[in-house]
């Protein structure tokens, strides 16, 4: 079985701030990973995806994650915060040949204030 | 494409009634999930279907709740009957071969009082 924990169900920065979404994951087998992104009243967005190519993944509106297998992490970042960023944000896990059989996080809600 | 269609978006019923949710997939897409969202348990999946075919309905919560696919375009969540903890945000998605990423709708709110 998998799981994610997503550190903070809320997280506050001010615009142009760094953005840290936190994101651990146990697996038994190698997981593929995603971020997902939901803003109000709207189904769910892929932002990026780890399917164990490049460690390092880049996304969609400046945000990227790595992948750390000492650490079972994927945290999401992005080097300056927009107002547009508000939303909840995802981390979620599945695993190869299930690969869309997504396992969630509870989510975090990122606020950017001015 | 217009994406995974999700019908209706807004759903309000009594304690008891009969609820059915509609999904049409990206044409093309041969795997449709259901998933359930609320504030205590966040995002659930209920069932998946591969090429029409039930493969995994372990999510689904108990028998008031069943989904169908009748073919490659289009498929239905029905509970029966109704119950106010039932009230959620209810998405579907679809995928595409071994593709890892799911298309989702704009999801359908069930409030039932």
């Amino acid at each position: 079985a998998q799981s994610v924990t997503q550190l903070g169900s809320h997280v506050s920065v001010s615009e142009g701030a760094l953005v840290l979404l936190r994101c651990n994951y146990s697996s038994s087998v190698p997981p593929y990973l995603f971020w997902y992104v939901q803003y109000p009243n709207q189904g769910l967005q892929l932002l990026l995806k780890y399917t164990s190519a490049a460690t390092l993944v880049k996304g969609i509106n400046g945000f990227e994650a790595e992948f750390k297998k000492s650490e079972t992490s994927f945290h999401l970042t992005k080097p300056s915060a927009h107002m547009s960023d508000a939303a909840e944000y995802f981390c979620a896990v599945s695993v190869r040949g299930t690969a869309s059989k997504l396992t969630f996080g509870t989510g975090t809600r990122l606020q950017v204030t001015l | 494409d217009a994406g995974v269609i999700q019908s209706p978006r807004h759903e309000v019923t009594e304690m008891g009634q009969e609820v059915t949710l509609r999904c049409k997939p990206i044409s093309g897409h041969n795997s449709l999930f259901w998933y359930r969202q609320t504030m205590m348990r966040g995002l659930e999946l209920l069932i998946y279907f591969n090429n029409n075919v039930p493969i995994d309905d372990s999510g689904m919560p108990e028998d008031r709740f069943s989904a169908k696919m009748p073919n490659a375009s289009f498929s239905t969540l029905k509970i029966q009957p109704s119950e106010p903890r039932d009230s959620a945000v209810y998405f579907c998605a679809s995928t595409e071969g071994a593709s890892t990423e799911a298309f989702f709708g704009q999801g359908t709110r069930l409030t039932v009082v």
